[in-house]
């Protein structure tokens, strides 16, 4: 069975990036039916998609965040990362990441998640 | 970007009772690319419905969707004490994908 395990430090400093990684085990990240992805839930408010990506390399960003987002995969690890710079207090969250499953150009959604790991921004 | 408005913010209800959630968007949104998710404290989203009608692999026949163009709608058929959650109707289109802000479904 597909699992996601996210990992990365839970606290960072105001003004440095943010740096997540995502490990599929149970399957291969290298698939044409998906994309995969990371969305984050804000203390108090709703899910926000932060960005997505392919196992050939190409993302898609949130507009909002996209001056400070990064993804990129890496195959050989079956892994998929999140670097976000320039980070304040307002990208304290619970990062997930999640796998987008798209099938003939139908998408069933983003189907398999991972726990969610906790970051907070303070100095 | 398409924005998603979900109503009620909070929908407070007895078990057995009938739950329906509205996702009602800014501009036209396919069918085929509207999702629904169950979120419960601490837990990750899990999804319950993709193309506005199709249930995910296990989920009960107690939950449905439906809807098209920028009105879409998720029922509970009869609220079970494991729905009480935060509901959210999610889209894609033009390369990016949007959740709505959530509805509570809490205990009466």
């Amino acid at each position: 069975q597909l699992q996601l395990q996210e990992s990365g430090p839970g606290l960072v400093k105001p003004s440095e990036t943010l740096s997540l990684t995502c490990t599929v085990s149970g399957g291969s990240i290298s698939s044409d039916n998906y994309y995969w992805g990371w969305i984050r839930l804000p203390p108090g408010k709703g899910l926000e998609w932060i960005g997505s990506i392919y196992y050939r390399g190409s993302t898609y960003y949130n507009p909002s965040l996209k001056s400070r987002v990064t993804l990129f995969v890496d195959s050989s690890k079956n892994q998929f990362s999140l670097k976000l710079s320039s980070v304040t207090a307002a990208d304290t969250a619970v990062y997930y990441c999640a796998r987008h499953n798209w099938n003939y150009g139908y998408y069933y959604g983003m189907d398999v998640w991972g726990q969610g790991t906790t970051v907070i921004v303070s100095s | 970007e398409i924005v998603l408005t979900q109503s009620p913010g909070t929908l407070s209800l007895s078990p057995g009772e009938r739950a329906t959630f509205s996702c009602r968007a800014s501009q036209s949104v396919s069918s085929s690319y509207l999702a629904w998710y169950q979120q419960k404290p601490g837990q990750a989203p899990r999804l319950l419905i993709y193309g506005a009608s199709s249930r995910a692999t296990g989920i009960p026949d107690r939950f449905s969707g439906s809807g098209s163009g920028t009105d879409f709608t998720l029922t509970i058929s009869r609220l079970e004490p494991e729905d009480f959650a935060v509901y959210y109707c999610q889209q894609y289109g033009s390369s990016m994908y949007t959740f709505g802000q959530g509805t509570k479904l809490e205990i009466k």
